[in-house]
Order: structure tokens, then C-alpha cells, then sequence
């Protein structure tokens, strides 16, 4: 249980171009996720809270125009990157909870690439 | 604030040695704290967790025990596999004011060689 599957895993396109990722929550229901923007050499970046229903939390330093999150239902947050540039190239990791007290349960990711 | 601290990497061990992956935080209140491994290409999958203090996390062979008096987390294995080759983050979750706020560690690299 508790799978969260990411789409898509990889996208390749031209600079300008807006870019949407999914995330759901296949067999739980998710009030709150999570999406992350991974660089090399590892670190993991929060970038926003994505709450159904409500506005996203975002980061110190996050672009909420830049990185709009929509979280329409309990099974899905969408992360659209406008106008993409090459330095959004990146990898994108969304996570969610089962509930109070639990671990975050992570999609397989996306690489993005603006060429 | 919160932060997680983790050994720098790469650790390089040969098939069957012992593994030991620092790992220590700060946190205002009583956070959870889990390893996550991430395997090339992949996003990151939960390994173990502990919830309060002294409390033992185990899976596949991996450990790691809260210590709240050392706000340690460390990661160990007696024997490791080439198939452990990944990346292994150490994390911690706090509710503040109702919202849960997780914290990582910037991840440690482990090439296991047969």
C-alpha cells in the first residue's frame, strides 16, 4: 500500500514552454503533499507544501508564480512550471502522507530538461 | 529551526563489511525521524523509522536507533551487498502549529564492491 505515482518521469522541451507534473496518491487519501526539486550531488529541496483545497505553502525563496501547485482532490497536486527555462532543469520528486504520525511515501520523480 | 546532519560521502565498503552512517539533528519539538534510500534514477523509498526515543527502526538488515540524547540517528549494517549501492538520506518530520514539516539531510552516498 500507500503508492504514489509520478507522471511523467521524463520531459524534454524548448525554453518557454510551461510544464505540468502529476502526482497521486493511488490507494490513500492525501490532504497534504510534498514536492521537492532534487540537485546534483544529492541535496533535496523543499519547495512547497501542496494542500487540498487550499493554497500551497511555499519555501523561503520559491517562485510561486514560477512553480504554480494546484491540489484539486485528495488523490492528486499538479506542479506546472511556466515558462521554463534551462536552469529549472531539474529533478522533481513529490511525496505524500497516509496520515498523522506516518512516513512520507515518494513518486519515482521527473526529470525535466529545457533545452 | 530544524536540520539534519549526515556523513559527507561517498562511503566505499567491499562486499560483507560493516556500515555506519552518521547521522544527527536539531529539532524544536519531538520530531520522527526515518532513513530514506534512493537508488539511481529513482525517487526515494522509506527504509526505516522510529517515532520516540530509543525506539529501533529495522529493515532488510538495515538499523538505526533514536537517541534522544545524543539527537543521533544513526544507520548501520553488519554485512552490506553490492545491491545496497545507493544514496541513503536521513530525514526527521515535526508538527508545528498543524502543519507537519519535514527536514533532510543532504544524503551520503554508499558504492559497495564485490
Amino acid at each position: 500500500g500507500a503508492v504514489v505515482s509520478q507522471h511523467p518521469s521524463w520531459v524534454i522541451c524548448k525554453s518557454g514552454t510551461s510544464v505540468k507534473i502529476e502526482c497521486r496518491s493511488l490507494d490513500f487519501q492525501a490532504t497534504t503533499m510534498f514536492w521537492y526539486r532534487q540537485f546534483p550531488k544529492q541535496s533535496l529541496m523543499l519547495m512547497a507544501t501542496s494542500n487540498e483545497g487550499s493554497k500551497a505553502t511555499y519555501e523561503q525563496g520559491v517562485e510561486k508564480d514560477k512553480f504554480l501547485i494546484n491540489h484539486a482532490s485528495l488523490t492528486l497536486s499538479t506542479l506546472t512550471v511556466t515558462s521554463a527555462h534551462p536552469e529549472d532543469s531539474s529533478f522533481y520528486i513529490c511525496s505524500a502522507r497516509v496520515g498523522v504520525g506516518q512516513p512520507q511515501h515518494f513518486g519515482d520523480g521527473t526529470r525535466l530538461s529545457i533545452l | 529551526g530544524n536540520s539534519v546532519t549526515q556523513m559527507e560521502g561517498p562511503v566505499t565498503l567491499s562486499e560483507e563489511a560493516f556500515l555506519t552512517i552518521n547521522c544527527t539533528y536539531t529539532a524544536t519539538g519531538y520530531p520522527s525521524l526515518f532513513w530514506y534510500v534512493q537508488y539511481p534514477g529513482e525517487g526515494l523509498q522509506l527504509l526505516l523509522k522510529a517515532t520516540k526515543a530509543d525506539d529501533k527502526g529495522s529493515n532488510k538488515g538495515f538499523e538505526a536507533t533514536y537517541r534522544k540524547e545524543t539527537t543521533s540517528f544513526h544507520l548501520e549494517k553488519g554485512s552490506v551487498q553490492v545491491s545496497d549501492s545507493a544514496v541513503y538520506f536521513c530525514a526527521l518530520g515535526v508538527t508545528e502549529g498543524g502543519s507537519y514539516i519535514p527536514t533532510f539531510g543532504r544524503g551520503t552516498s554508499l558504492i559497495v564492491h564485490p
